[in-house]
């Protein structure tokens, strides 16, 4: 069963730059993984922001971005703002099936 | 506009079965490969499992902690996604959201408990 790691809780000042991570168990992720990303307000549904390691959907602002880097997904929030406190998830497929990573508290402080 | 909006969530008893579905308008639905996703209350989210379209098999991947219980379907004709649950365990319980291709739900909540 793979497990996929996130730091739990990152703190960014408003306007800062912050990368999130996103490892699996196995080894290194890949493109092969798709890995996705999601944001999570309180109360509200989840979000996609990313999919398929960098791609975007129409709603993503420009300062969210998607890479592979050393190993792992990374999302990373150019010029934070205060509304992007909130919980974020990676989601990475091996073998057919998903894993979600255990998600990191962003806070915007 | 795409619309996933799930029903059929409600209280049950271990053991019991339920089951959820999803309707979904605004994309073509036959297209589309969908996912089940589960949130524990005050938990992360969980992946549940997954229908791909018939174009590509229309085969269904699983969740080790739910495969053999869980099944998921869809009808096509109906534009409609399915959840059917059995053998119920308390720690089922959650918000259940469909997800399809960047879009999501609003969620259901199956509650078990005796």
């Amino acid at each position: 069963q793979t497990v996929v790691t996130q730091e739990p809780s990152l703190t960014v000042s408003p306007g800062g730059t912050v990368t999130l991570t996103c490892a699996s168990s196995t080894g290194a992720v890949t493109s092969d993984y798709y890995p996705n990303w999601f944001q999570q307000k309180p109360g509200q549904a989840p979000r996609t922001l990313i999919y398929s390691t960098s791609n975007k959907p129409s709603w993503t602002p420009a300062r969210f971005s998607g890479s592979l880097l050393g190993g792992k997904a990374a999302l990373t929030l150019s010029g934070v703002q205060p509304e992007d406190e909130a919980e974020y998830y990676c989601l990475l497929y091996s073998g057919g099936a998903g894993v979600f990573g255990g998600g990191t508290k962003l806070t915007v402080l | 506009e795409v619309q996933l909006v799930e029903s059929g969530g409600g209280l049950v008893k271990p053991g019991e079965s339920l089951g959820l579905s999803c309707a979904a308008s605004g994309f073509t639905f036959s297209n589309a490969w969908m996912t089940w996703v589960r949130q524990a209350p005050g938990k992360g989210l969980e992946w549940v499992g997954r229908i791909k379209s018939k174009t590509d098999g229309g085969t269904t991947d699983y969740a080790a902690p739910v495969k053999g219980r869980f099944t998921i379907s869809r009808d096509d004709s109906k534009n409609t996604l399915y959840l059917q649950m059995n053998s119920l365990k308390t720690e089922d319980t959650a918000v259940y959201y469909c997800a399809s291709t960047n879009y999501w739900g609003q969620g259901t909540l199956v509650t078990v408990s005796s």
